[in-house]
Order: structure tokens, then sequence, then C-alpha cells
């Protein structure tokens, strides 16, 4: 099986610092990984994603880095700004058609 | 307009009803997914349809079955529906990646809020 954590379940930064958000997986076999971001009353927004042939992957004010000697994945938000503020979660496939989530960490930004 | 819409997007009924949440997506995906949202757990996946012929069960099916009339819809019903069931549910779409079962973006629909009295 697969279990999906996160570290902290909120996470205040201030407007304009960057924000990191983390992950723990448990399955050494998880190959696929995607980060999500839940605003209030909507449904998950697909943020980043990362294969795990790679380490980190950069898109536009975000970045994943992916270590999986511990099995560890992180989310870092470059400049944060207050529409970041929402819930982000992690989703880790296994293969064999399994796709878990963790529980997700509420980031607030502090204007 | 929205590429997933859920109806209804909030619904009160009793235990013992039936219940039926319908989605539909205009992205001509032919995987479709329905999840169930409780507070402090992670997203559930309930059933999966790989294409309109192809019905998966998920992580926690039992309670539930679902309907693929079409490509762009996919149903989801609660045959006699027990308080546990009360959650927020999901529909998703995604194309097909051969590098990942599941691949590649899901999009989620806004939801719809049951409760079970």
């Amino acid at each position: 099986g697969e279990s999906v954590g996160l570290h902290l379940p909120t996470l205040s930064v201030q407007e304009g610092d960057n924000s990191i958000i983390n992950c723990a997986y448990s399955n050494s076999a998880s190959d696929y990984f995607i980060w999500y971001k839940q605003e209030s009353g909507k449904g998950p927004q697909f943020i980043i994603d990362i294969r795990s042939n790679m380490d980190k992957r950069q898109g536009q004010r975000v970045t994943v880095l992916l270590n999986k000697t511990v099995k560890h994945l992180s989310l870092q938000i470059a400049a944060t700004q207050p529409g970041d503020s929402a819930v982000y979660f992690c989703a880790v496939e296994t293969g064999a058609n399994n796709l878990f989530f963790g529980t997700g960490t509420r980031l607030t930004v502090i204007p | 307009d929205a590429d997933v819409t859920q109806t209804p997007r909030n619904r009160i009924t009793k235990t013992g009803k039936r219940i039926m949440l319908e989605c539909s997506q205009t992205k001509g995906h032919d995987r479709m997914y329905w999840y169930r949202q409780d507070p402090g757990l992670g997203l559930r996946l309930i059933y999966y349809s790989f294409d309109v012929k192809d019905i998966n069960k998920g992580e926690i099916s039992d309670g539930y079955s679902v309907s693929r009339q079409a490509q762009a819809k996919f149903s989801l019903s609660l045959e006699s529906a027990i308080p546990n069931q009360t959650a927020l549910y999901f529909c998703a779409t995604s194309d097909f990646s051969p590098a990942s079962t599941f691949a590649d973006t899901q999009y989620f629909g806004p939801g719809t809020r049951l409760t079970v009295l």
C-alpha cells in the first residue's frame, strides 16, 4: 500500500516570502507525484507534477523537489502572494491504478 | 463554462434514500473519476472509468455504484445513503498518458457537498 502525509497541517507566511510545503510517502515504488491547490469551495487544481526519474521540476513561481532516498516531496512557492492562500496537497501514484492523496497543508499568506 | 460540472452542488438527504450525483465534462477526456473528501483525510477514490465500457472500483467502493452514460457523463449513486457517507464528493477527468495510469493532470469539478441525516 501507500501512505501519504504532510508535515504541517497549517503554514503561515508573510506576503513576498517563499513558502515550502512538505509531503512524505511510504512506498519506494511510487513513480509519479503531483501537487494540487484547493481553494475554499472549489475543487483541487493541478499545480505541478514530477516523475520518479527526476529530482526537481520548476514551473511558474513553483518548484517541486523529490528526494527518493528519504521518500520526501516538497513544493516551493516563490514570492508568496495572497492569492496563494489555499490548501495544498500532494498525490502519489504507485502504479497498479493506485493514486494516494495527502491530507493537505493550509497555507495562509499574511499581507 | 466550466470544463467539469457537478450537480447538485449541495444535497441533504435522509438515511436509506437513494441519491445520484452527476458529473459532466467538456474536455473530451476518456477517463473519469469519483472521489470523496473528508476532514482530516486525503481524497479517496471511489470508482473510476477509463472509457465508456470500462468501470473499476477504487479504494472505497462499498455502498456506491456508478454509471458511465457517455464519454462526457459519469454518475455516482448511493443506493441507500447512510450518515457516514456525509462528505464532499469530487468528480475528475484526465487524458491518457502511456507513462502513468492516472497520469497527467486530473481536472476536478467544484464538488458536491452531501449530508446524510
